[in-house]
């Protein structure tokens, strides 16, 4: 069974340039996550999508970032524009519901450099 | 906001000692989870407790919830260079189970 796929894994920009990730759940996973993690430290979250709803987006800097998820599969992350301090590992998870306990299947995360 | 803390930050040991890794909070969690995380990849579960007081054991690995559930500690035994990473645990909220805070992140590097 695939895992969680993101693309790109890597990202040079410079500020003030758009970005946008893209991320591919787990088949049959219908909860999906945005992660944002720094240098050594936890992941915080960004938004959680159940299908294609936007049910927990207060941690999302809304005057730059926008999300979405369109027939509650793939979904992209978009930062525009992205400022220094967005420098960091953008993380994708889905789960198979949000559920108690379920366990959240991370994919390998891609790494955004602004310079 | 609910924190996690965890500690030590860093961790560096020799292959075969023993370590404890320490996530504590002021708030109670419905349930912990406890991810190891390596370079360049995305967090993996190790263990979700849910009871207060619950032990689990993985392999060489021992993990406890605290009886209040505001706290947990990751055992590792006889380390190896494999289990060199990054330690998160994460809490999730009574109502909310999906929705994880995690730790500030132990990072363990064990040496031949």
């Amino acid at each position: 069974e695939a895992g969680v796929v993101q693309s790109p894994r890597y990202k040079i920009i410079e500020k003030k340039q758009p970005v946008a990730f893209w991320c591919n759940p787990i088949s049959g996973h219908n909860t999906l996550y945005w992660y944002r993690q720094n240098l050594g430290q936890g992941p915080e979250l960004l938004i959680r999508y159940e299908n294609e709803e936007a049910v927990d987006d207060s941690q999302l800097p809304k005057d730059r970032f926008s999300a979405e998820r369109l027939k509650g599969v793939d979904s992209t992350l978009k930062i525009q524009p992205a400022e220094l301090g967005d420098s960091a590992v953008y993380l994708c998870a889905s789960s198979l519901d949000s559920g108690s306990y379920n366990e959240q299947f991370f994919g390998p995360g891609t790494r955004l450099t602004v310079l | 906001t609910q924190l996690l803390e965890q500690s030590p930050q860093f961790l560096s040991i020799q292959e075969g000692e023993n370590l404890t890794v320490y996530c504590n909070s002021s708030s109670v969690f419905s349930s912990l989870q406890w991810y190891r995380q390596e370079p360049g990849e995305g967090p993996v579960l190790l263990v979700t407790v849910v009871t207060g007081g619950e032990v689990k054991k993985l392999k060489r690995l021992t993990f406890q919830f605290g009886d209040a559930r505001k706290d947990s500690s990751l055992h590792i035994t006889a380390a190896q260079p494999g289990d060199t990473g990054l330690y998160l645990c994460a809490g999730a909220n009574t109502g909310t189970a999906s929705k994880l805070t995690f730790g500030t992140g132990t990072r363990l590097q064990v040496t031949l």
